[in-house]
């Protein structure tokens, strides 16, 4: 069935690091997939997606690419900041399974100034 | 601003004791999701109501019910809490999910629930 993983946390970070948040995902057909980032006491935003294989997504300077030779979907950043510390969810949908989002089980990143 | 706001943020209940939690949107989207999601895993599915079509996942336990009374609001129902109930509960809306694969869920910033 569909199911996504990430790569487990927490993260750690200084603050102007490069952030890898690595999302791999199986499905069948052409889904689309996007991260999901919750800050503290907050909900789930979306931070951006890609809806067919090699586009990229890109959204408060983090980056994403749709992989599909191989499943991949990884998070990246170039500089993080504090602001960023919050919990990132990789998630998938297909368009046959009514809006079904499938997720990963979230990494949890802390920026340190 | 629209939004998804969920009541209440914080829920207490006794073990066996009904408890409710609501959900409103502006947004007038079609569907209302509710997931549930337990310490650091992932948001779990447990129904949704596409207009008033309820549907509901096959894992999901006969202790949890919903409502949908109008376009705006949708109620989670646990009739006889448990302890692994205890969870944020997290409710959503999109505007049509057959019509788009890339369609996004809209998320409201959940409600944490406590059984004692």
């Amino acid at each position: 069935g569909d199911s996504v993983t990430q790569m487990e946390g927490p993260v750690t970070l200084s603050e102007e690091a490069f952030l890898t948040i690595n999302c791999t995902y199986t499905a069948t057909g052409y889904p689309s997939l996007f991260w999901y980032v919750q800050y503290p006491g907050e909900g789930l935003q979306l931070l951006l997606k890609a809806t067919k294989a090699d586009d990229k997504g890109s959204n408060k300077g983090f980056e994403a690419t749709y992989r599909k030779e191989t499943t991949s979907f990884h998070l990246e950043k170039g500089s993080v900041q504090v602001s960023d510390s919050a919990v990132y969810f990789c998630a998938l949908k297909r368009g046959s399974t009514l809006g079904r989002l499938y997720f990963g089980r979230g990494t949890q990143l802390t920026v340190w100034p | 601003d629209a939004m998804v706001i969920q009541n209440p943020r914080y829920q207490v209940t006794q073990f066996g004791k009904p408890v409710t939690l609501s959900c409103s949107q502006t947004l007038n989207h079609n569907v209302m999701y509710w997931y549930q999601q337990k310490s650091s895993q992932a948001p779990k599915l447990l129904f949704h109501y596409y207009d008033k079509d309820f549907n509901n996942e096959a894992d999901t336990p006969d202790n949890f019910q919903s409502r949908r009374p109008n376009t705006s609001f949708c109620f989670l129902d646990i009739r006889s809490p448990g302890l692994g109930d205890a969870a944020m509960y997290l409710c959503a809306t999109s505007s049509d999910p057959g019509l788009a694969v890339q369609e996004t869920q809209y998320f409201g910033p959940g409600t944490r629930l406590l059984v004692l």
